[in-house]
């Protein structure tokens, strides 16, 4: 069946510029998650959904990131005032509860 | 959940079997072993898992320590697909968030 996407696989912007970024869950998984992951390190967690809520935001580096999920399927991440150091490549996954999570290829943001 | 040490890189010759190993020494009982890697500019991919047990599956064994404080991953034979970044993870089922640290890169050569 199909995996889990992400769009756009590249997004270039420039410091100070608003950014959307995609996933689309497997089918049925009621669990979502956003990882960022920069050069040479492994995928750090920013944000835990079960359903449509964020069950935990503690890994978002600051307020300028939010992420939502309205219909408890797709998922946006937003980065507000976007910063160098944004960039990275930023991984969604999705799993049933507690079960073993599934990664999408993801977008790698780089911010100019 | 419990940290993790892998070595930072292994080579393989092709066709070989790959041991890539790990310790979890502060592994707690509900806490189980995941693996995955990454090939190159894609998403981390799923290998394996398991609590105590040894499992297999078509891609790999994971041997887990009587006393669950390491683990190996085999790659019974290694093909030059196989070259990526493997991250052993020690994660309870009631928890959610993937601590990856660095993994080791294995790197298989013709």
């Amino acid at each position: 069946g199909a995996g889990v996407s992400q769009t756009p696989s590249n997004k270039v912007t420039e410091k100070g510029k608003y950014v959307e970024l995609r996933c689309d869950p497997i089918s049925g998984h009621t669990a979502l998650y956003w990882y960022r992951q920069s050069l040479g390190q492994g995928p750090e967690f920013l944000i835990y959904f079960q359903g449509t809520g964020a069950a935990d935001d503690s890994g978002l580096p600051n307020d300028r990131f939010f992420a939502v999920r309205p219909e408890g399927s797709v998922s946006t991440l937003k980065i507000q005032r976007t910063e160098r150091g944004d960039s990275a490549v930023y991984l969604c996954a999705s799993s049933f509860p507690g079960d073993t999570q599934y990664f999408g290829p993801g977008t790698r943001l780089t911010v100019l | 959940d419990a940290k993790t040490t892998q070595p930072p890189s292994m080579d393989c010759a092709e066709g070989r079997a790959a041991n890539l190993p790990c310790n979890h020494s502060t592994i707690s009982g509900n806490e189980y072993v995941y693996w995955y890697r990454q090939i190159h500019s894609q998403g981390p991919q799923y290998i394996i898992h398991g609590l105590k047990n040894n499992e297999t599956n078509e891609m790999a064994s994971l041997i887990i320590t009587e006393d669950r404080k390491s683990s190996t991953l085999i790659l019974p034979h290694a093909t030059l697909r196989d070259t990526a970044v493997y991250y052993c993870i020690v994660r309870a089922n009631s928890g959610y968030a993937l601590n990856f640290g660095k993994g080791t890169s294995l790197l298989v050569t013709p």
